[in-house]
């Protein structure tokens, strides 16, 4: 079974340009969460959605959003980027929302913002 | 704010088992221990969890002290791809995020 993808690997935008980021879950997996990953303040959780309906959020501002599809592909989107959003963004699916179950991570999208 | 504490890094020789403990000392009774492990710039690798009893699969073991307080990740025998942050996280079943803390580096020596 193919494990999560994500797409592109490396991004570099400039200040104020807008990114999108995609993620496909493994097959089956109907939940999909994203993290953030800096030097500075480590894995910091963004979102997660389940049958396209976020459910939870961490603590980042409006400019970053997501998205879910009926296919449980994820995206999410990076308004005005900022030097301060230079991160390695993972996502992570797992097959259902909730409970005990294991994450499975992809390899992450490395952007770089100058 | 991770609710667990993890001693920065450690050193391991290859071959040998490596103990990796964690203190949470104020996990509630619905929390779950996790344990995932990140090797140099790829994604997180979950490895184990448990509640309460010990817990065993191919990749480790995990020994949570009766009181809960805190747990031990053993890997029995300690390779040099075993070089990673591994990560300890207490985590409610239901509707939470991982919260990761800033985990424990291993190097596994030759």
């Amino acid at each position: 079974k193919a494990g999560v993808t994500q797409t592109p690997r490396y991004l570099i935008k400039t200040r104020g340009q807008q990114v999108t980021l995609s993620c496909s879950p493994i097959s089956g997996h109907r939940s999909v969460s994203w993290y953030q990953q800096t030097p500075g303040q480590g894995l910091q959780f963004l979102f997660e959605y389940f049958s396209e309906t976020q459910r939870n959020k961490g603590n980042f501002p409006g400019r970053f959003s997501g998205r879910q599809f009926s296919n449980s592909r994820s995206e999410m989107n990076v308004s005005t980027l900022e030097l301060g959003d230079s991160a390695l963004y993972l996502c992570a699916s797992s097959l259902v929302a909730g409970g005990v179950n294991e994450q499975f991570f992809g390899p992450g999208t490395r952007l770089t913002v100058l | 704010d991770a609710k667990t504490t993890q001693p920065t890094s450690m050193d391991c020789a290859e071959g040998r088992a490596a103990n990796l403990p964690c203190n949470h000392s104020t996990i509630s009774g619905n929390e779950y221990v996790y344990w995932y492990r990140q090797i140099h710039s790829q994604g997180p690798q979950y490895i184990i969890h448990g509640l309460k009893n010990n817990e065993t699969n191919e990749m480790a073991s995990l020994i949570i002290t009766e009181d809960r307080k805190s747990s031990t990740l053993i890997l029995p025998h300690a390779t040099l791809r075993d070089t990673a942050v591994y990560y300890c996280i207490v985590r409610v079943s239901g509707n939470t995020p991982l919260v990761f803390g800033k985990g424990t580096r291993l190097s596994v020596i030759a």
